[in-house]
């Protein structure tokens, strides 16, 4: 049974361009929600997506998008990157909002 | 905004000795869970405790819940170098807002 999975690991990238990473959620969850994680922080919560539309979404800019597609699998997207958005992205999968997420490995954006 | 504040921010404890992290938060809360984050790697979940619960145990892991005082406390017991990681609380709020919000967690180091 394979857990989240997140792609790619690290990436690299100037300020001004745009980012997608993407997300697999656990087999049979249905719900998916995105964190950002600056380091020695805690994960701050971005948004959730369950059939395929945006549930929930904590103070992110709009510069901060995302999808959820048919599969449940997600993708987070961040365009005009600036050098704050350097940070872990967590992706979580779960049945249902509030109960055990389960979460991938993160991907570890640099924007230089 | 952060909802759950760790104390302490960082433990340091010999092996074998028990470590003890507390959660304070502000809100009411559905439930309120503990991950555990190996160096900045994903998180991992513990144990969710719900509103309606005071104590929970999981292997060498004890969760207590106070929602009169808005606090939780997780014990481990019998540490090992292995434990060593970054502890997170995080709670669901009670309400139209439903957000998971985490804490900042309290770095523990296991000495040898």
């Amino acid at each position: 049974d394979a857990g989240v999975t997140q792609s790619p690991t690290h990436l690299i990238k100037t300020r001004g361009q745009q980012v997608t990473l993407r997300c697999s959620p656990k087999s049979g969850h249905d719900t998916v929600s995105w964190y950002q994680q600056a380091l020695g922080q805690g994960p701050q919560f971005i948004f959730q997506y369950y059939e395929e539309e945006e549930r929930q979404r904590g103070n992110f800019p709009d510069r901060f998008s995302g999808h959820q597609f048919p599969n449940y699998s997600s993708e987070l997207n961040v365009n005009a990157l600036l050098l704050g958005d350097s940070a872990l992205y967590l992706c979580a999968s779960s049945l249902q909002f509030g109960e055990t997420q389960y979460f991938g490995p993160g991907t570890r954006l640099l924007v230089l | 905004s952060q909802q759950g504040e760790e104390d302490p921010q960082a433990l340091s404890i010999q092996e074998g000795e028990n470590a003890t992290m507390n959660c304070s938060y502000k809100t009411s809360i559905n439930n309120l869970q503990w991950y555990r984050q190996n160096s900045g790697r994903g998180l991992v979940h513990l144990i969710l405790i719900r509103s309606n619960e005071r104590e929970k145990h999981s292997g060498r892991l004890r969760v207590t819940l106070d929602t009169s005082k808005k606090s939780s406390s997780l014990l481990i017991t019998a540490s090992r170098a292995a434990d060593t990681a970054s502890y997170f609380c995080a709670t669901d709020e009670k309400g139209g807002d439903d957000k998971i919000i985490f804490g900042k967690g309290t770095r523990l180091h296991i000495l040898p």
